[in-house]
């Protein structure tokens, strides 16, 4: 059985310029979290979705958006990039549900220069 | 703030120790205690969870002792090798209402073991 799956795995990007990352939960999973782990730290939470609903948001400003499709494929957006916005994003992938396992994805990293 | 706080931030054992992280928290709602493995340039693993109805919880190599009363969880990996040098992560979560399945994250401690 696939993984999670993410894309691109890396990428390079100017200040100011936008970003989308895209990931692909495991088969059946209907919940998508994105988290942002910097160099030396755990991750952070960004989002959560569930059911292509929005379930939780973590402290990030509003230039982060994501979405969650109907095959529960999510994409995470990322506007007017700061060189602060360089890290390693990790999609993580669950049932949502009370005694599920959340697995990670291997991540893509964004470079901002 | 810091939900779940992990030390120590580095280890260094030898090829056979036995190498112990620990964590604690403050949320007692919390109710779910993963621990990740995490290489360079790669996602976080899921290594092995455990749940407050136990103290203790065994997987091969490692194990994870849980204290309630204390809040505090820690991960022991048994005759150490090589292999086992990576980052690890501990992680707690919720397992009801609006938060389920968001993780808080330690701030992880870098493992190297000397052959």
């Amino acid at each position: 059985d696939a993984g999670v799956t993410q894309s691109p795995t890396h990428l390079i990007k100017t200040r100011g310029q936008q970003v989308t990352l895209r990931c692909s939960p495991i088969s059946g999973h209907k919940s998508v979290s994105w988290y942002q782990q910097v160099l030396g730290q755990g991750p952070q939470f960004i989002f959560q979705y569930y059911e292509k609903e929005e379930r939780g948001r973590g402290n990030f400003p509003d230039r982060f958006s994501a979405r969650q499709f109907p095959n529960y494929s999510s994409e995470l957006n990322v506007n007017a990039l700061l060189l602060g916005d360089s890290a390693l994003y990790l999609c993580a992938s669950g049932t949502g549900k009370t005694g599920n396992t959340i697995y990670f994805g291997e991540g893509s990293w964004l470079t901002v220069v | 703030q810091q939900q779940v706080k992990q030390s120590p931030q580095s280890l260094i054992v030898q090829k056979g120790g036995i190498p112990i992280i620990n964590c604690a928290y403050e949320n007692t709602a919390f109710d779910y205690f993963p621990w990740y493995q995490q290489f360079p340039g790669k996602g976080p693993a899921l290594l092995i969870a455990i749940r407050p109805d136990v103290s203790e919880k065994k997987e091969g190599r490692f194990t994870i002792s849980f204290n309630k009363s204390a809040k505090q969880f820690s991960l022991h990996i048994m005759d150490s090798q090589p292999g086992d040098s990576a980052t690890y992560f501990c992680a707690a979560s919720m397992e009801r209402g609006s938060t389920l399945g968001r993780l808080y994250f330690g701030r992880g401690t870098q493992l190297t073991v000397w052959p």
